[in-house]
């Protein structure tokens, strides 16, 4: 059974940092791309970060580029999303999510973690 | 960036009767869309890839057509179950791989 759970979430001020992690299991974890998704209090989904079975490869939406950095431990399978230069408008529900196929290229996400909630206050 | 606009945001059906959910792509995607379910409090679920595929485990009220630039999320029969938000997202040109906006089923 696939499970992904993250953790890491909670309470920071702005411009600060937080790490997240989802643990893995049920699944070749290094054969398969990672995604983090966010979901901010009310609205819709927004893609975040992905990156490749390897670790090689990793994508970022504009709205966090150069703020955080996601990676992987493949022998610990677990990914990460480092988070820095916090801003009020990153407080969300962050998920994790499994990539549907085996490849390169990311596509569909068939699992998803329940989420870590992470509020940027003061 | 593609942009994916779902339509309606809101949609009131009765249980037991038809849902039609639409999702409009600013460009082709091929056939390149999944469809996911989210229940309030809960992690979204995949429900429809390939435009068209049923992910495992999804009843066979849900369907899923289209290609290029307009796709349908088609449930036969509401069940009391299925009322919650749906989003499609596309993963045909990332990253980033985006969302729609989502449209909320509710009981009429």
């Amino acid at each position: 059974e696939v499970q992904l759970l993250e953790s890491g979430g909670g309470l920071v001020q702005p411009g600060g940092s937080l790490r997240l992690s989802c643990a893995a299991s049920g699944f070749t974890f290094s054969s398969y791309a990672m995604t983090w998704v966010r979901q901010a209090p009310g609205k819709g989904l927004e893609w975040v970060s992905a990156i490749s079975g390897s670790g090689g490869n990793t994508y970022y939406a504009d709205s966090v580029k150069g703020r955080f950095a996601i990676s992987r431990d493949n022998s610990k399978n677990t990914l990460y999303l480092q988070m820095n230069s916090l801003r009020a408008e990153d407080t969300a529900v962050y998920y994790c999510a499994k990539d549907g196929r085996v490849t390169l290229d990311l596509y569909y996400l068939d699992y998803w973690g329940q989420g870590t909630l992470v509020t940027v206050s003061s | 960036e593609i942009v994916m606009t779902q339509s309606p945001a809101t949609l009131s059906v009765s249980p037991g009767e038809r849902a039609t959910l639409s999702c409009r792509a600013s460009q082709s995607i091929s056939s390149n869309l999944a469809w996911y379910q989210q229940k309030s409090g809960q992690a979204p679920r995949l429900l429809i890839y390939g435009a068209s595929t049923r992910a495992t485990g999804i009843p066979a009220r849900f369907s899923g057509s289209g290609s290029g630039t307009e796709f349908t999320l088609t449930i036969s029969s509401l069940q009391s179950e299925d009322f919650a938000v749906y989003y499609c997202q596309q993963y045909n040109n990332w990253p980033p791989c985006t969302f729609g906006q989502g449209t909320k089923l509710e009981i009429k």
